[in-house]
């Protein structure tokens, strides 16, 4: 079992260019997060699904970012444009879902480093 | 606010005294807390939970609710146990309560 895998692993563009993450959960795992983490903090909640639906992007700059998981597995993360201040790591994660309990462990990605400058 | 703070960016120990990594929180109800640990080259993954009570790799965690801390112990450092702890926390409303994560402490163990 491979884990939570994320590519690319690292990515630097000119800030105003698009970028794209993906996500591939583990399998089973209903549950899908996608966080930023900034230098010097813990990982912040852009997203969450359950399958193919966002139950919590409230955190989400919908201005510039956007999301989907089409079929309720893989997943990818959008910027456009980016900024400056996007660089970050993107860290994905995912958990076997409501089903499973009250808390589900949540399972990371190896996170993609991205550098805008 | 659901808040998670870690006042020690930095933690260096030598190997075999004890460590104590400290969390305090503030949150408005009944919180789940957890204790994440990112080793070096490694993903981020969960170490322990106060609810399942136990103790892994050797360390152990009590919740205070008075205190509002959650600080994670081990009696003896070894030097595996250098790495980027988390503290975290959860609501325990609904399944969706998502997690908060503190800003993480470094503990680096001295040979």
């Amino acid at each position: 079992e491979a884990g939570v895998v994320q590519s690319p692993r690292y990515k630097i563009i000119e800030k105003k260019q698009p970028v794209a993450f993906w996500c591939n959960p583990i399998s089973g795992h209903n549950t899908l997060y996608w966080y930023r983490q900034n230098l010097g903090q813990g990982p912040e909640l852009l997203i969450r699904y359950e399958n193919e639906e966002a139950v919590d992007d409230s955190q989400l700059p919908k201005d510039r970012f956007s999301a989907e998981r089409l079929k309720g597995v893989d997943s990818t993360l959008k910027i456009q444009p980016a900024e400056l201040g996007d660089s970050a790591v993107y860290l994905c994660a995912s958990s076997l879902g409501l089903a499973s309990g009250i808390y589900n462990e949540q399972f990371f990605g190896p996170g993609t480093r991205l550098t805008v400058l | 606010a659901q808040r998670v703070t870690q006042p020690e960016k930095l933690l260096s120990v030598f190997k075999g005294a004890p460590v104590e990594l400290k969390c305090n929180y503030s949150y408005s109800g009944s919180p789940e807390l957890f204790w994440y640990v990112q080793y070096s080259r490694q993903r981020l993954q969960l170490l322990l939970r106060h609810i399942s009570r136990e103790s892994i790799k050797g360390f152990t965690a009590d919740l205070n609710k008075g205190e509002t801390s959650f600080h994670l112990k081990k009696p003896f450092a070894q030097e595996e146990d250098s790495a980027m702890y988390y503290c975290a926390l959860s609501g325990r409303k609904t399944s969706y309560d998502k997690v908060i994560f503190g800003p993480g402490t470094s503990l680096s163990v001295i040979p």
